[in-house]
């Protein structure tokens, strides 16, 4: 069965430090992952997606990074910003025919002033 | 250029009842597809559809049904509704299905309370 983990469930950092998020999965065969960025009541907005030859992707103070021998993804924010504050969410789909996406149930960052 | 839109954003149903949500795709997408996300939870797809046709669908019932019009927008219909169909509705599309680097973009839901 496709899973997809995601840890830590939630995280409080200080506005201005850096984090990391982790995912795990066990989707195969892999096509493409994704992290994307939900603010609470909002539709969810893509941060990044990696396909299997890459290993890192970076967009503005987020990086993306990805091992695909381990399946395991990371994303790390810099300099952490009050707008931060939002649930992130690794989805991780399969080739093959089926294109279902797995989803995780997200880490929910809390950033304070 | 507008993005996926959803309507209602909000409703209140009854139990039993039936509903519909309507879902636009973002301009020159032609794959639509629906998920549910449960209060905490992640979404969890539904189905997408592709060319008119529902193409994938995931782990619910047959009550819950859609459609895709011409234009390539999409409805969702869910009859006999549940209190665990409480949730929020999210509708995503992108060009061509779920395949290498394609951006999804992800309206912002439809928020259905059943009472």
């Amino acid at each position: 069965k496709n899973q997809v983990e995601q840890s830590p469930q939630s995280l409080i950092i200080l506005e201005g430090k850096n984090c990391t998020l982790q995912c795990n999965y066990t989707v195969s065969p892999f096509s493409n992952l994704r992290w994307y960025k939900q603010d609470t009541g909002r539709g969810p907005v893509s941060l990044t997606i990696m396909t299997f030859s890459e290993n890192t992707k970076s967009n503005g103070r987020y990086t993306a990074t990805l091992d695909a021998d381990t399946k395991q993804s990371s994303l790390h924010i810099t300099a952490s910003q009050l707008s931060d504050s939002a649930s992130y969410i690794c989805v991780v789909t399969a080739s093959g025919g089926s294109y279902i996406p797995t989803f995780g149930r997200g880490t929910s960052l809390i950033v304070h002033p | 250029d507008a993005g996926v839109t959803q309507s209602p954003t909000h409703l209140i149903k009854t139990r039993g009842q039936q509903v519909t949500l309507r879902c636009s795709p973002k301009s020159g997408h032609d794959t639509v597809s629906w998920y549910q996300q449960a209060l905490g939870q992640g979404p969890q797809f539904i189905f997408q559809y592709y060319e008119e046709e529902e193409r994938q669908r995931g782990n619910f019932p047959d009550r819950f049904s859609g459609h895709q019009f011409p234009n390539y927008s999409s409805e969702l219909n869910v009859n006999a509704l549940l209190l665990g169909d409480s949730a929020l509705y999210l509708c995503a599309s992108s060009l061509g299905r779920d395949s290498s680097g394609n951006t999804i973009y992800f309206g912002e839901g439809s928020w259905l309370t059943v009472v």
